[in-house]
Formats: structure tokens, C-alpha cells, sequence
């Protein structure tokens, strides 16, 4: 079946920091991945996507890849901003157009 | 602007009430989602609809229940069978099918709160 793991939290950095968020898959077939922002109190909002091996989704300074091989589409960052303190969702598109989440990671960036 | 609509923002039920959360969508997508959300917790899927008239139960759809009559609404009923029901609920809509566009997009979610 499909699924997504990713990373515990919180992730706690400082501002200026690198940051990666750790996602793995299990999907049949060739899954669309998607990471997803949610600020406190709001909805999740896109951040980026991906919808083929080797494709790399950026936006906002964020970068993920997807690597078939290791069946993994991990968040980077090479500067965290206070700002960008939420929790980030990782995400496949499976069959019957069914989306898998990730349980979530809280990120703090502190100043 | 083109989005998804929910309302109210904040929901108040009394023990035994049902309650119905609005979502409405102009983004003309065909399938249409309701997730639970706890407090730091991730998305727990109880309904989804891929078509008019027709939906399906997620992995939680006890004391829910939604209905599809037309293609830009999916509101959702908290029933007095749902006996948890605090929490923050999401909706959200995407185009049918597998195509490498397709993407899932969300509301600004409701929050419930039983008193």
C-alpha cells in the first residue's frame, strides 16, 4: 500500500541555519510528492512538488528531489528564517486519486 | 479569487447537537476531501467525494456524514454519534485523476470545540 514517514519533531534552529526534513515513501507506480506548509491556525498550503525521478521541486528557498532509488523526497533549506516556523507536511498522490500524508514536522526557528 | 471557502471559522456544539461545517470551492474540481486534525497531530481522512452524487468513507467516518448534491459544495455533519468531535477540520478539493498537474488544495479549516 501507499504511505509516507517522515521525520519526528520539532526540528529546533537557528535563524540562518541549514535545515533538511526527512521523507520516505511506499507507493505503487510512480507517485506525485508534495510538500505542504501549515502555520498555526491555517490551512496547509502547497509549498512544492514533484511528479517524476530526478525531478526537483523549489520554491521560497526550499528545495526537495525525488529520488526513486532511495524512494525519498527530502526537504532542504540553506538559510532558515524565524518565519518559516511551522509544521511541514510531506505527501504522495496515489491511485484513485487518494492523498498520503506524513504525520507532520514542526520546524522553530529561533532568532 | 479562486479557492476553497469554509465556514463558520470557530463552531461551538452542544453535547447531543449535530453541527454542519460549510466548504465551498469555485476552483471547478471534481473531487472534494474533509480531514480531522488534532491538536499536533497530522490528517486523518473521514470523507471524500470524487464525483457528484457519490462518496466514500476515509479512515474515519464514524459519527460523520457529508453529502454532494452539487459540484462546488461538500459540507460535512458532526453528528451526536461522534462523541470526540473538538478538533480542527479541513477541506479540500483536487482535479480527478492521476495527471502529474493534480494537486490536493485546502481550506482554512473550522474549528470545533464541544461546550
Amino acid at each position: 500500500g501507499n504511505s509516507v514517514t517522515q521525520m519526528e519533531g520539532p526540528v529546533t534552529l537557528s535563524e540562518e541555519a541549514f535545515l533538511t526534513i526527512n521523507c520516505t515513501y511506499t507507493a505503487t507506480g510512480y507517485p506525485s510528492l508534495f510538500w505542504y506548509v501549515q502555520y498555526p491556525g491555517e490551512g496547509l498550503q502547497l509549498l512544492l512538488k514533484a511528479t517524476k525521478a530526478d525531478d526537483k521541486g523549489s520554491n521560497k528557498g526550499f528545495e526537495a528531489t525525488y529520488r526513486k532509488e532511495t524512494t525519498s523526497f527530502h526537504l532542504e533549506k540553506g538559510s532558515v528564517q524565524v518565519s518559516d516556523s511551522a509544521v511541514y507536511f510531506c505527501a504522495l498522490l496515489g491511485n484513485f486519486n487518494k492523498f498520503y500524508f506524513g504525520s507532520g514536522t514542526k520546524l522553530n526557528v529561533k532568532p | 479569487d479562486g479557492g476553497i471557502t469554509q465556514s463558520p471559522k470557530y463552531l461551538f456544539r452542544k453535547e447531543g447537537q449535530n453541527v454542519t461545517l460549510s466548504c465551498e470551492q469555485n476552483l471547478n474540481h471534481d473531487a472534494m476531501y474533509w480531514y480531522r486534525q488534532d491538536p499536533g497531530q497530522g490528517l486523518r481522512l473521514i470523507y471524500y467525494s470524487q464525483i457528484v452524487n457519490d462518496f466514500q468513507k476515509g479512515d474515519i467516518a464514524e459519527g460523520y456524514s457529508v453529502s454532494r448534491e452539487k459540484k462546488e459544495s461538500f459540507p460535512l455533519t458532526v453528528t451526536s454519534a461522534q462523541k470526540n468531535p473538538t478538533a480542527f477540520y479541513l477541506c479540500a478539493s483536487s482535479r480527478q485523476g492521476r495527471s502529474s498537474g493534480n494537486t490536493i488544495y485546502f481550506g482554512e479549516g473550522s474549528w470545533l470545540t464541544v461546550v
